[in-house]
């Protein structure tokens, strides 16, 4: 069974605050990390693929870096607003053998924005 | 854009019935998933299908059945629904591998009672 990892479980942070939180994975046989975004009510939305030690992609305000090499990515919010109150989730593919058909998913960390 | 849309948003059913629930996507994506998400367990993966009449078991795959006829539904079937099966359910779909970005239905959130 993969390991996925996401930390701190929640936290609350005030408007135009930055925040950041952490997924760690096996950093063997890796193949992509995803994040996504889950608001409550709607689908969980993709954020980002990332593929490549070093890689960094951007969204506006949010941005996430990625080491494949000690295994863990990073997710930033710039400047939070409440409307990016939601659970962050990552999940991690392998390209090993009999996990190589899935994402394993972390259990997600739940922002929480007040205005 | 991608649109995955499942049957019905909530469910409440007796221990014991049949229950079916229903995904569809509408972008002809080869592989679908059904997953259940409880609290302080993430989302866990049930079943995933590769192609028309092809399953895997994910990770949690007992007390459940999947059916793919069409490339475009995937049902996931609990045939004697029991209260441990009280969850919320996500469809999903990704394009080519099952490891592409996934697309999520809105979820089933099921009681049974």
């Amino acid at each position: 069974i993969l390991n996925v990892e996401q930390s701190p479980q929640s936290l609350h942070v005030q408007e135009g605050d930055s925040t950041n939180f952490t997924c760690s994975f096996p950093s063997s046989n890796f193949y992509a990390l995803h994040w996504y975004r889950w608001e409550t009510a709607k689908s969980p939305e993709a954020l980002f693929v990332m593929t490549l030690n070093g890689d960094e992609k951007k969204k506006g305000r949010i941005s996430a870096t990625l080491n494949t090499k000690e295994g863990y990515s990073y997710l930033y919010i710039k400047g939070s607003q409440p409307e990016d109150s939601a659970t962050y989730l990552c999940a991690y593919a392998s390209n090993s053998g009999g996990s190589n058909y899935k994402l394993t998913f972390g259990k997600g960390t739940l922002l929480t924005v007040n205005p | 854009d991608v649109k995955v849309t499942q049957s019905s948003r909530y469910l409440v059913k007796r221990t014991g019935e049949k229950v079916f629930l229903e995904c569809v996507q509408d972008m002809d994506h080869e592989n679908m998933f059904w997953y259940r998400q409880d609290p302080g367990l993430g989302l866990r993966l049930i079943y995933f299908s590769y192609d028309v009449k092809m399953k895997e078991k994910g990770d949690i795959p007992e007390g459940y059945s999947v059916s793919r006829e069409k490339k475009e539904r995937f049902s996931l079937i609990l045939e004697s629904a029991s209260t441990n099966q009280t969850s919320m359910y996500l469809c999903a779909s990704s394009l080519f591998r099952p490891t592409d970005t996934q697309y999520f239905g809105p979820g089933t959130r099921l009681t049974v009672l």
